[in-house]
């Protein structure tokens, strides 16, 4: 069956950098790219960016773009996103789900990241 | 992108129909017919009831339906049951990038 696994919970400080992974299986991994979406606290859900699972092609919302880097690893069937420059208001759950035209029909978990001095 | 306009609420009691608006611009709900919703359920992750306009993925029960006329796209809900009760969200390409917004979310109330 199709799963997506995140990582772990982040308490990062105002101004570092988070990593967060997704690691897939059950399907054909370069098939279908990636989304990263998050959910502040009591807030509506927002799209991050996409990362293709079988080249480098990224598109990443505007308001990101410069403080996003997404990746993907296939030997590994893992996609990864860094978040750099952190806020207060990046503090959020990050979902990866699987985007297969703006359909996301898997998603992980969810990764919360709190960012805080 | 700015996001796409839901009403903040919607209700209904058992067994009736709700329809709920999903209203954006022609560079994304007028331009593709990539329309999504995703119902949420407090402290879950989102799962898909509609894509690309009115496609049901299996499993999804024929009582959600979709449409879009223009700019706006909506979801129906007909015979609602309480556990249709949830946060719903439309999602749409945008822009020549194709970029993903979504909507600001609807509380669906089942009295």
């Amino acid at each position: 069956q199709v799963q997506l696994v995140q990582s772990g919970a982040e308490v990062k400080k105002p101004g570092a950098s988070v990593k967060v992974s997704c690691k897939a299986s059950g399907y054909t991994f370069t098939k279908y790219g990636l989304s990263w979406v998050r959910q502040a606290p009591g807030q509506g859900l927002e799209w991050v960016g996409w990362v293709s699972s079988r080249n480098d092609r990224t598109n990443y919302a505007h308001k990101f773009e410069g403080r996003v880097t997404m990746t993907a690893d296939t030997s590994t069937r893992t996609v990864y996103m860094d978040l750099k420059s952190l806020r207060s208001d990046d503090t959020a759950v990050y979902y990866c789900a699987r985007d297969d035209w703006n359909l996301f029909d898997y998603w992980g978990q969810g990764t919360l990241v709190t960012v805080s001095s | 992108q700015s996001a796409l306009t839901q009403p903040p609420s919607a209700s209904g009691s058992p067994g009736q129909s709700v329809t709920i608006s999903c209203t954006g611009t022609s560079s994304d709900v007028g331009a593709y017919n990539y329309v999504s919703w995703y119902q949420q359920h407090p402290g879950k992750v989102p799962k898909v009831m509609i894509y690309q306009v009115n496609k049901r993925p299996s499993g999804v029960p024929n009582r959600f339906s979709g449409s879009k006329s223009g700019n706006t796209a909506s979801l129906t809900v007909s015979g609602l049951q309480p556990e249709d009760e949830g946060d719903y969200y439309c999602s749409s390409y945008a822009g020549s990038n194709m970029d993903i917004v979504f909507g600001g979310g609807t509380k669906l109330t089942v009295l």
